[in-house]
This record gives C-alpha cells, sequence and structure tokens, in this order.
C-alpha cells in the first residue's frame, strides 16, 4: 500500500529563515503531487500542484520541488513569518485525476519572532 | 479558490443518537464532493466519494450504513452519522474539485462528540 513520510516531529525556526519540509513516499508513482496547509481546527488550504514532469514550481514565498526518482517533494517557505505556523500537508494524487488523494501526517511548523 | 461550508461546525450528542452534516459548495456546481475524517493528530483519511444523483462511494473499511451520505443537489451534499458511538468522534471535513482541476478545496469542518 502507499506510503507518505513526512518529518512527524515539529519544525521550530527563526523569523525571516527558510522553512523546508520533506515529503518521502513508496510504492507509487503519481504524476501530482500537492501542498496543503491546514491550520488547527480548520480544513486544509491547497497551496500548490506540482506534476511530474516539473522539477519546481514556485508561489510568492512558496516553492515546491518534484524528484520522482528520489519518490520526494520539498516545499520550502522563504523569509518565513510568525503567521506561517500551520501543519502543512503534502497529498498524493492517486488516480492522476485529483479525485483519490492521500495525505501524508503532516509536519508541524512553528516561526519564532 | 472555492468556496465550501460546513454546518454545523461543532456539535455534541449522546451515544445513540444520528448526527447530519452539511456540505455546501457556494461558488460553483460540483458533481463530486468528498468526505474525510481526521483523528487528533493525524492525518486526513477518505471516507467517502459523495456523486451527484448517484450512491457514493465508500473507502474500504468504512461502513455505508453507518455513513449515510446524500448527494440530492449540485450543491449539497450531507453526511448522516447513524445510531454515534464515542468512538465515532473526530473532525469531518468535506471538500469539493473544480472540474479540470486536481486541487480540492475543503470546508472548515465539523467537530463532532459522542457523549
Amino acid at each position: 500500500s502507499q506510503k507518505i513520510e513526512q518529518n512527524s516531529e515539529a519544525l521550530n525556526i527563526q523569523e525571516g529563515k527558510t522553512a523546508t519540509l520533506t515529503c518521502n513516499y513508496t510504492n507509487y508513482s503519481p504524476a501530482y503531487l500537492q501542498w496543503y496547509r491546514q491550520d488547527p481546527g480548520r480544513g486544509p488550504v491547497f497551496l500548490l500542484l506540482i506534476r511530474e514532469n516539473e522539477k519546481e514550481k514556485r508561489k510568492e514565498r512558496l516553492k515546491v520541488t518534484f524528484d520522482t526518482t528520489l519518490k520526494q517533494s520539498l516545499f520550502h517557505i522563504t523569509a518565513s513569518q510568525p503567521a506561517d505556523s500551520a501543519t502543512y500537508l503534502c497529498a498524493l494524487d492517486m488516480d492522476n485525476a485529483g479525485n483519490m488523494l492521500t495525505f501524508g501526517g503532516g509536519t508541524r511548523l512553528m516561526v519564532k519572532p | 479558490g472555492a468556496v465550501v461550508s460546513q454546518h454545523p461546525s461543532r456539535v455534541i450528542c449522546k451515544s445513540g443518537t444520528s448526527v447530519k452534516i452539511e456540505c455546501r459548495s457556494l461558488d460553483f456546481q460540483a458533481t463530486t464532493m468528498f468526505w474525510y475524517r481526521q483523528f487528533p493528530k493525524k492525518s486526513l483519511m477518505l471516507m467517502a466519494t459523495s456523486n451527484e444523483g448517484s450512491k457514493a462511494t465508500y473507502e474500504q473499511g468504512v461502513e455505508k450504513d453507518k455513513f449515510l451520505i446524500n448527494h440530492a443537489s449540485l450543491t449539497l451534499s450531507t453526511l448522516t452519522v447513524t445510531s454515534a458511538h464515542p468512538e465515532d468522534s473526530s473532525f469531518y471535513i468535506c471538500s469539493v474539485r473544480p472540474d479540470r482541476s486536481h486541487e480540492q478545496y475543503f470546508g472548515p469542518g465539523t467537530r463532532l462528540t459522542v457523549t
């Protein structure tokens, strides 16, 4: 079965630094990988989608990479701010149509002022 | 992105009763909606895919007779937890996927507590 691993321990960084979160997966080769942000007690919010033929995708201070050989995606937040503190989830698109998302356990990011 | 609402946001019920949760797609018609469950400090688990005008598709291990899904219109899907038990206490979240998109847009979630 599919296994998705995100660093389960909370990531604590100082404001202004770059946060890097990891998503590793096994047993599948998705054509799409997505990243979501989830705040406590709220539903996830879509951030970025990256395709298998894209090495990198950027959106403002966010950058996602997708290495299909390593079966890994990295999620970067540059110039981090306390408001970036949240749990970040990666999700594999299991049917390549967006109807079967399998989520990782998420990584909690804490940005300290 | 799409705007999705859920009601109620929080509900407490007694064991053995049924609870209905509504999910509405506010700015586009959704032929397909998704229902997830999330336990504390765990990730989202897909429970079922709600299809407008037809039966829902349930994931393995999810009892269709316990979690009744009705997708009666293109903007509304409901999840009814029947004969709720304390182990059904969880955070229930719905989502929609716009046509020609791969990403999903989630509602704010419903916190169910069964006493």
